[in-house]
């Protein structure tokens, strides 16, 4: 079974740092692209960033280009993103998601709360 | 960058009835088009790929069609379990359709 578990939000000032992780098990992860999707509170979705197989090609979203930083360990199953001067309009929930199909996501994590306050 | 304008935004049905939501692209896209349901406090849950081909496990009363710019996800008997949060995406995301109980 495809299971996709993310960790690390919390609350954190404008400004500040928080690293995300997604543990993926139930499938060969360095088979698969993988992508950070986010959802502020009421909104839509919106893909923040997507890393090749071998993590050798990264895209992200204009809002975070150069504050975020996706990246993977393949030897550990797990996917991240290092957030960097965040914003208070960062304030999502964080989902970890598979892209298995040319550019669908076909299983997601539960995510995982990110705010961004003083 | 592509665009996507989902229409219409809230849609207020019955159990039982047949519904349709349209998904425009700022550009031709091919059937490089997806469609996610979402229900309250739950992550997205994919319902079509391709335009057209229906997900693993995903009721055969949803369907999808079109190509290049113009895309339906059309549901034939709207059920209890349907009212929920629709998507399309191509790489990015419209901006939804909240389906509601009338």
């Amino acid at each position: 079974e495809v299971q996709l578990v993310e960790s690390g939000g919390g609350l954190v000032q404008p400004g500040g740092s928080l690293r995300l992780s997604c543990a993926a098990s139930g499938f060969t992860f360095s088979n698969y692209w993988m992508s950070w999707v986010r959802q502020a509170p009421g909104k839509g979705l919106e893909w923040v960033a997507n890393i090749k197989e071998d993590g050798s090609e990264k895209y992200y979203v204009d809002s975070v280009k150069g504050r975020f930083t996706i990246s993977r360990d393949n030897a550990k199953n797990s996917l991240y993103v290092q957030m960097n001067s965040l914003r208070a309009e960062d304030t999502a929930v964080y989902y970890c998601a598979r892209v298995g199909l040319t550019i669908y996501f076909d299983y997601w994590g539960q995510g995982t709360p990110v705010t961004v306050s003083s | 960058d592509i665009q996507l304008t989902q229409s219409p935004s809230f849609l207020s049905a019955s159990v039982g009835d047949r519904v349709t939501i349209t998904c425009r692209a700022s550009q031709g896209i091919s059937s490089y088009l997806a469609w996610y349901q979402q229900k309250p406090g739950k992550a997205p849950k994919l319902l079509i790929y391709a335009a057209s081909t229906l997900q693993s496990d995903v009721p055969s009363r949803f369907s999808g069609s079109g190509s290049g710019t113009e895309f339906t996800l059309t549901i034939s008997s709207l059920q209890p379990e349907d009212f929920a949060a629709y998507y399309c995406q191509h790489l990015g995301f419209g901006q939804g359709t909240k389906l509601e109980i009338k």
